[in-house]
């Protein structure tokens, strides 16, 4: 089984560049998150899924928007990259039973420059 | 969410049982502790929760106090492959289908297994 997976897993891109970060889970799952992590700090949820169809904003999500395509697929865009986004991020999925089983994908590398 | 308090870093030998500790004073009687871990550049990974009663899987144990307001994660039997960030996180239980948001991860403690 795949999981979560993401792509693509480093990009560089010059300020004010736009890009679509990928994620799709054959787990069948309803929710689906996308978060970033700076270095030394935890984890920041940006937007979430709860199922599809529906969007919700997370903890950061000035300078992202989400479209959940499908119960599959849930993606990240930046329209206008800066600085200040650069960072990994994580894309994750839940099933029935939530938190307690809910799998991350690996982790695109963004650096904005 | 409850907040929840972890030291930043521990040692601990290869072979030995690693405990970490986490306070979380302010639990309320629906939240749940959740511990996962994430290996370095990895995605984190869930390890275990539960609610009043003491847990354990093939991965860890957890231990509540009588009064919630702290945990101990277990694992009994560290290897280098256990080294790791790990995020105690306390939070309402969430089923998705119906709805669920995000975890809030802290800055967990950094656990370094010592050969």
């Amino acid at each position: 089984n795949a999981g979560v997976t993401q792509t693509p897993k480093f990009q560089v891109l010059k300020t004010g560049q736009s890009m679509t970060l990928q994620c799709a889970q054959d787990m069948n799952h309803n929710s689906m998150y996308w978060y970033r992590q700076d270095p030394g700090m935890g984890l920041r949820l940006i937007y979430y899924s709860a199922s599809e169809g529906t969007t919700d904003k997370g903890e950061v999500p000035n300078g992202y928007n989400v479209s959940r395509l499908n119960k599959r697929e849930f993606s990240l865009r930046l329209e206008s990259a800066a600085p200040s986004q650069t960072s990994v991020y994580f894309c994750a999925s839940s099933g029935p039973k939530g938190w307690r089983e809910a799998f991350f994908g690996q982790g695109t590398r963004l650096t904005v420059v | 969410d409850a907040k929840t308090t972890q030291p930043t870093s521990m040692d601990c030998a290869e072979g030995r049982a690693a405990n970490l500790p986490c306070n979380h004073s302010t639990i309320s009687g629906n939240e749940y502790v959740y511990w996962y871990r994430q290996i370095h550049s990895q995605g984190p990974q869930y390890i275990i929760h539960g609610l009043k009663n003491n847990e354990t899987n093939e991965m860890a144990s957890l231990i509540i106090t009588e009064d919630r307001k702290s945990s101990t994660l277990i694992l009994p039997h560290a290897t280098l492959r256990d080294t790791a960030v790990y995020y105690c996180i306390v939070r309402v239980l969430m089923y998705s289908g119906g709805g669920a948001d995000g975890l809030t991860f802290g800055k967990g403690t950094h656990l370094i297994i010592q050969p």
